[in-house]
C-alpha cells in the first residue's frame, strides 16, 4: 500500500517535555510538509521540505523542530518552547510543483 | 500577503438541496488552486485542483470553478454522506518550494 503514515494516532505529554511526531512515506515524493490544525482555524504551515537535507520554517516555526535524513522521512518535535502545543498535526507529500499534495491520517497531540 | 477566505463558515442544507461554497483569495503567484474534503479527526483527501481561470472539474456531485479573484465549490442533489469540512488552499510559490496557503474551510451538513 502506498501512502503517508503518521503514528501515534493519539499522543500524550506533560508540559515541559519534547515529543517527536513520526511522518513516513512510501510514496518517492520529494516534497513535506508539517501542519498544524486547531478548531475553527485552518491549517497552518509549520515547516516544509523539498531535498532530503534542506528545509525551510513556515508560518508558525517558533517552539518546533525538524530534520530530513531521509527521502521518505520527516519526523517534527515539538519542544518545550512551544507555548501551546495541543493540536491536530497533519503530515503532507507531494511529488513536484503542481501535483496534488497528500495528507496522512495526523497526529493528536494533547499535552497534560 | 497571501490571504484566502472561505465562505460560509458552516452550511446546514436538506438531501438534494443544492447550493455553492466559496473561496476567495488574495495571493501574489497563484500556481494553483486546491481543493480537499475533511471528515472528523482525520486528515484531508484532495478533491480537485484548478490552474486557470475559467476551468472547472466534476467528481460525482461536485463542480469546482476558478476565476482570478475565487473559486466555487458546487454541489447538486447532496446526500448525507457528503457531510464534511471543504477546504480550500492556494498554491504559492516561495523561494523554498511550493506551498499552499489554507482558508478556515466551510463546515457541511446534509441532512435528510
Amino acid at each position: 500500500d502506498g501512502g503517508i503514515t503518521q503514528s501515534p494516532k493519539y499522543l500524550f505529554r506533560k508540559e515541559g517535555q519534547n515529543v517527536t511526531l513520526s511522518c513516513e512515506q512510501n510514496l518517492n515524493h520529494d516534497a513535506m510538509y508539517w501542519y498544524r490544525q486547531d478548531p475553527g482555524q485552518g491549517l497552518r504551515l509549520i515547516y516544509y521540505s523539498q531535498i532530503v537535507n534542506d528545509f525551510q520554517k513556515g508560518d508558525i516555526a517558533e517552539g518546533y523542530s525538524v530534520s530530513r535524513e531521509k527521502k521518505e522521512s520527516f519526523p517534527l518535535t515539538v519542544t518545550s518552547a512551544q507555548k501551546n502545543p495541543t493540536a491536530f498535526y497533519l503530515c503532507a507529500s507531494r511529488q513536484a510543483a503542481h501535483d496534488t499534495q497528500y495528507f496522512g491520517p495526523g497526529t493528536r497531540l494533547t499535552v497534560l | 500577503e497571501d490571504q484566502v477566505t472561505q465562505s460560509p463558515e458552516a452550511l446546514r442544507l436538506q438531501e438534494g438541496e443544492s447550493s455553492s461554497l466559496n473561496c476567495s483569495y488574495t495571493v501574489s503567484g497563484l500556481r494553483g488552486l486546491f481543493w480537499y474534503r475533511q471528515d472528523p479527526g482525520k486528515g484531508p483527501e484532495f478533491l480537485f485542483t484548478l490552474y486557470s481561470a475559467g476551468e472547472e472539474k466534476e467528481k460525482e456531485r461536485l463542480k469546482a470553478t476558478l476565476t482570478k479573484k475565487e473559486s466555487f465549490l458546487h454541489i447538486t442533489a447532496p446526500k448525507p454522506e457528503d457531510s464534511a469540512t471543504y477546504l480550500c488552499a492556494a498554491d504559492i510559490l516561495t523561494g523554498g518550494g511550493n506551498k499552499l496557503t489554507f482558508g478556515t474551510g466551510t463546515q457541511l451538513k446534509v441532512e435528510l
